[in-house]
């Protein structure tokens, strides 16, 4: 997966409890994106970051929020979470270099069930 | 009236049939358009990427953008079983954006040996 790696791949939780999901890129890339993504909605971006400490809301950004203190990682933050935001969640690099100037690479996902 | 429409299918074809996958598009500063391949529990990747209007070819792959209609094709030709898989089209507009794309929901194609 192009040098991302997701954890935890798998997380099941109950109501009310935080959740830290982790996107861990070997390639020193600027952009990092989450995206969930469920049955008849497709992939919905969450929150993005183009640099460290520099973040954005995505279009579905509510009841999450984001860190990136450093280039490498990514975490998604759930602090309450709820039944609605059982998803499964995909990381996302921009490689900001050469050719495909607009493609996103994507982690193997993290699949998340809130009771 | 969503930026992105795809028809979610299911679509089932027989092995060696030819696949046409569709969307539509409402944002005319859309300038890139991507078809990825998702399998199933797998992350999306990418098969096809064009930039503006016209065709693109890759082997049993042809994407077509239609910029006058906001209107984009995916065709696989020879359709294999391998081939089966949610297909999603992504669209976004100039790299100003922080290279946002914007999905389609996707379309699940099964091809039956």
């Amino acid at each position: 997966d192009a040098g991302i790696t997701q954890s935890p791949r798998h997380k099941v939780t109950e109501t009310g409890t935080p959740v830290t999901l982790r996107c861990h890129q070997t390639e020193n890339h600027r952009y990092m994106y989450w995206y969930r993504q469920d049955p008849g909605h497709g992939l919905r971006l969450i929150h993005y970051s183009y640099g460290v400490k520099d973040t954005d809301k995505g279009e579905v950004s509510d009841g999450y929020s984001v860190s990136r203190s450093k280039t490498e990682d990514f975490l998604l933050t759930l602090e309450s979470a709820t039944s609605s935001q059982t998803s499964v969640y995909f990381c996302a690099i921009h490689p900001s270099s050469g050719s495909g100037a607009n493609v996103l690479t994507f982690g193997a996902g993290s699949r998340l069930t809130v009771l | 009236q969503k930026e992105v429409e795809q028809d979610p299918g299911p679509l089932s074809v027989p092995e060696g049939a030819i696949v046409s996958l569709n969307c539509t598009y409402s944002n005319s500063a859309f300038q890139y358009f991507m078809w990825y391949r998702q399998y199933s529990r797998k992350g999306p990747e990418l098969l096809m990427y064009t930039y503006s209007s016209g065709n693109k070819e890759d082997g049993r792959f042809t994407a077509q953008v239609d910029k006058s209609s906001k209107y984009i094709s995916l065709f696989i030709r020879d359709s294999q079983p391998s081939d089966s898989a949610t297909y999603l089209c992504a669209m976004s507009d100039r790299g100003g954006s922080n290279y946002k794309l914007t999905f389609g929901k996707g379309t699940l194609l099964t091809v039956n040996p």
